[in-house]
């Protein structure tokens, strides 16, 4: 069971290049989401997703794009990257217990460090 | 808006001393969630505790407790006898049950970066 884990681990980019980060759960989790972590900021939420084929817009989701086309997989892209997006990226997920309402825990991933030159 | 507010940007100790990290949220809404992380300079996130609004009951795990008050809005962190091990970043967050149309999201405070100095 290796949890969340998160594709890849370092990257670095040029102005207007474009990317892939690949998020993937092997906890059958609903909910999975894509946080980015900048200096004095804490964690921000960029989009979240609470099943196969849904996404939504968290806090800062500008610059980004997501698809969610299986359950175990959250895909996080950058079209035109910017040194604005340099940051370290989390990718989490949570059960969805039943009866509904009810938030669980959100477990987090490693961490994909991405710099934008 | 929901919001958490760690006001201690850094906090540094000497091995064995107690120390409290503070907590404080604002949110409208009866039912909500807080949650500790975490985060060691290896860079990941480890899921600590989580608490429902219901419950202000306080909690003990071994070195670490846990005081949730609501009349203050505060979730405050002890950790007893302090280690080097305990250095580390901690986050508090707030979460919002989604029955309420809420969205399904975690809101972080900054953090608060604990040393342990031997």
């Amino acid at each position: 069971n290796a949890g969340v884990t998160q594709t890849p681990k370092f990257r670095v980019l040029k102005t207007g290049q474009s990317m892939t980060l690949l998020c993937a759960q092997d906890m059958n989790h609903e909910y999975m989401y894509w946080y980015r972590q900048d200096p004095g900021m804490g964690l921000r939420l960029i989009h979240y997703s609470v099943g196969e084929g849904t996404t939504a817009k968290g806090e800062v989701p500008d610059g980004y794009n997501v698809s969610r086309l299986k359950k175990q997989n959250f895909l996080l892209g950058l079209e035109s990257a910017a040194p604005s997006q340099t940051s370290v990226y989390f990718c989490a997920s949570s059960p969805r217990t039943s009866g509904g309402g009810r938030i669980d825990t959100q477990y987090f991933g490693p961490g994909t460090r991405l710099t934008v030159l | 808006a929901q919001k958490v507010t760690q006001a201690q940007t850094e906090i540094s100790v000497v091995e064995k001393e107690d120390v409290t990290l503070d907590c404080v949220y604002e949110t409208r809404d009866t039912t909500y969630y807080l949650f500790w992380y975490k985060q060691p300079p290896s860079g990941e996130l480890v899921f600590l505790i989580r608490r429902n609004s219901f419950d202000e009951q306080n909690e003990i795990s071994g070195r670490y407790s846990w005081n949730f008050q609501k009349s203050t809005s505060s979730f405050n962190f002890t950790i007893t006898a302090s280690q080097v091990v305990d250095s580390a970043v901690y986050f508090c967050a707030l979460s919002e049950d989604w029955t309420q149309g809420g969205s399904e999201k975690l809101v972080f405070g900054k953090g608060t970066k604990l040393t342990v100095n031997p």
